[in-house]
């Protein structure tokens, strides 16, 4: 039973320049939600997707973006790239819209923004 | 809004010495409480949750935490560490009014030593 993954790995950008990252719920999940971890922080809530639609957000600017397919993977995109922008990026599955009963969290993409 | 606060950056023990690493939430309601580790590189791994019922959980790994609603706190504890267990911790708490994110604290960082 395949957990949550994500592509890829480690990314390297430079300012200015748009980035989407990608996330495969663990089997069986329909709810996708990304955070961001800076380094040395916890991780912060961006926006969680449900039925291929944005349910929640966080504070985050219109840069960030996101999409569900119907197979419930999900793209996170950012566009207009900072130097802050770099960080660890997570994506947490779980079931039927709510993700806190249990929320699986994937390996992250780690971001580098020079 | 909610917040957590997990005021010890590092902690260092020694193998086989107890451990607790302290968590304190402000929620408007009960809240849904939870701890993770991270190991480097690595995602979230969920320890333990608390929703409801008894105050002390257990959780995987030999950890337990117990929730005291009067000091608002969510102390996480192993009685004999182990050097496996050097990682980070992270306190969360959900949700909040508008739907089902989570807030994590800052972490704690736990070193082992032989």
């Amino acid at each position: 039973d395949a957990g949550v993954t994500q592509s890829p790995t480690h990314l390297i950008k430079t300012r200015g320049q748009q980035v989407t990252l990608r996330c495969s719920p663990k089997s069986g999940h329909d709810t996708v939600s990304w955070y961001q971890q800076a380094l040395g922080q916890g991780p912060q809530f961006i926006f969680q997707y449900y039925e291929e639609e944005e349910r929640q957000r966080g504070n985050f600017p219109d840069r960030f973006s996101g999409h569900q397919f119907p197979n419930y993977s999900s793209e996170l995109n950012v566009n207009a790239l900072l130097l802050g922008d770099s960080a660890l990026y997570l994506c947490a599955s779980s079931l039927g819209g709510r993700a806190v009963g249990e929320q699986f969290f994937g390996p992250g993409t780690r971001l580098t923004v020079l | 809004a909610q917040s957590v606060t997990q005021p010890d950056i590092h902690i260092t023990v020694s193998e086989g010495a107890s451990l607790e690493l302290r968590c304190n939430y402000s929620y408007g309601a009960t809240p849904y409480l939870f701890w993770y580790v991270q190991s480097p590189g690595q995602g979230l791994q969920l320890l333990l949750k608390y929703f409801s019922g008894d105050t002390l959980v257990q959780g995987i790994k030999g950890f337990e935490a117990e929730f005291k609603r009067s000091q608002s706190s969510f102390n996480l504890r192993k009685p004999s560490v182990h050097w496996s267990d050097a990682a980070e911790y992270f306190c969360a708490v959900g949700p909040n009014n508008a739907g089902n994110m989570l807030t994590f604290g800052g972490g704690t960082r736990l070193m082992v030593k032989p």
